[in-house]
């Protein structure tokens, strides 16, 4: 069974601190992802990799950064935190390709619940 | 106006009832997707198809290409397959999920 685990399942903050949320998934996919989930708004893609060190922003970049040095790990970074990124995160993986992405089924971590205060 | 709209956005049924939750989308697509959500957020792939239809236990899911269009059926419901049921589409040539934004379905016994 692929596991995707992330590092806490709630998680609160206050304004201006610097968040990390990591992921790691256990079944060497290459493709990583993370999202957003909000009331009334979906799913929404915050940014991928297709590789080890690639990163590609999605729909809603602005305020978030990632890192990915090693192919089991995806983090996701909040520089500056703001009241308006409180949400749930969720992150994925794929089998995907190395260098591309893919359309494959995407398995789910169990999400984190961050709110900013 | 989305590239995914579902159908309904709310439902609820009586244990054993047939239920479909439909999924039409406006682009063309190399995979759509149907994924489940229970309370406390864990979301579980489905089905990933692209033509046709395919089964699993009681759950079905059917695609029509032509039509752009996709439902999810459930037979015999059960009050453990309440859930948000949640479709996305994989573009043609694109590099991520289209999401729509969700069926609530309880199912009561």
């Amino acid at each position: 069974d692929v596991k995707v685990t992330q590092s806490s399942r709630y998680l609160v903050k206050r304004t201006g601190e610097k968040v990390f949320l990591e992921c790691v998934q256990d079944m060497d996919h290459e493709n990583m992802f993370w999202y957003r989930q909000d009331p009334g708004l979906g799913l929404r893609l915050i940014y991928f990799s297709y590789d080890v060190k690639m990163k590609e922003k999605g729909d809603i970049p602005e305020g978030y950064s990632v890192s990915r040095e090693k192919k089991e790990r995806f983090s996701l970074i909040l520089e500056s935190a703001s009241t308006n990124q409180t949400s749930m995160y969720l992150c994925a993986s794929s089998l995907g390709l190395a260098g591309a992405p893919r359309a494959d089924t995407q398995y789910f971590g169990p999400g984190t619940r961050l709110t900013v205060l | 106006k989305n590239e995914v709209e579902q159908s309904p956005q709310n439902l609820t049924a009586q244990e054993g009832e047939f239920i479909t939750i439909n999924c039409s989308y406006s682009v063309g697509i190399s995979a759509l997707h149907w994924l489940q959500q229970h309370p406390g957020g864990g979301i579980v792939s489905l089905f990933m198809l692209s033509s046709g239809k395919k089964k699993h236990g009681r759950l079905i899911a059917t695609i029509n290409i032509q039509e752009k269009h996709s439902s999810l059926h459930i037979t015999a419901s059960h009050p453990r397959d309440s859930a948000v049921y949640i479709c996305a589409v994989w573009k043609g040539g694109g590099s991520r999920l289209t999401f729509g934004e969700g069926t609530q379905l309880t199912v009561n016994p």
